[in-house]
């Protein structure tokens, strides 16, 4: 079972076009990171959100926390080709190590 | 400041080897952790290294090894190699071992067994 459950797996879009995708859980976290990964490159981080019902924006991404803590969503406003990646979620659960669990991704394609 | 740097980037070897991977985290970050990434499982936690200590393992079997320096840098081992082993492996540093565990991931060791 998938600690971290994200939603689609695969997204095909046309430049220009919103969208929002999910990562949940039935497990509580201290802290959620997103991360894009690119072909042949490791992930990077964009966000951390921590307090539910944050909401962080980074130029067209905005990101939100659940109140509970649960889930986060991803929303890209005008997707431009240069979006195009893996996007990876991943947290810390509430009362177990440190370790990072990670969702399997959402493969998202834009097209010119 | 450098980032995450891992060598080699792409390697080929043979079932039943031994490979060691090297990961040299960003300066002044303490803890390091290993994953395992491909197409059908994800990102699969390996082990994570602290102060020289492992903290974390992940469900890996005992092939696969791992260790810390006292300059942060980590090697991990994988011995007898099967073809499943097959993988992308990043390693990641964090700033210190604590809640907000922010990973910044080096480019990854692309392992083919055959």
């Amino acid at each position: 079972t998938q600690l971290l459950e994200q939603s689609p797996q695969f997204l095909s879009i046309q430049e220009g076009e919103n969208l929002t995708v999910y990562c949940n859980s039935s497990s509580v976290f201290s802290s959620l990171q997103w991360y894009r990964q690119e072909p042949g490159e490791g992930p990077v981080l964009l966000v951390t959100v921590v307090t539910g019902g944050e909401v962080k924006k980074l130029k067209r991404l905005t990101f939100q926390f659940g109140d509970a803590r649960k889930d986060s969503s991803l929303h890209i406003t005008a997707a431009q080709p240069g979006d195009t990646g893996l996007y990876l979620c991943a947290g810390n659960v509430i009362g177990a190590n440190s370790k990072l669990t990670f969702g399997k991704g959402i493969t998202l394609s834009v097209r010119p | 400041k450098a980032g995450v740097t891992q060598t080699p980037r792409y390697l080929i070897k043979t079932r039943g080897q031994q490979v060691t991977l090297s990961c040299s985290p960003i300066s002044g970050h303490r803890s390091v952790s290993w994953y395992q990434q491909t197409p059908g499982q994800g990102l699969q936690f390996l082990f994570e290294y602290f102060s020289e200590t492992q903290r974390n393992k992940g469900n890996f079997p005992g092939r696969f090894s791992g260790r810390q320096f006292s300059n942060s840098r980590s090697e991990m081992n994988v011995s007898t190699l099967e073809l499943g082993d097959s993988a992308l492996y990043l390693c990641a540093s964090s700033p210190s071992q604590g809640i907000l565990t922010e990973a910044f991931f080096g480019q990854g060791t692309r392992l083919t067994v055959v």
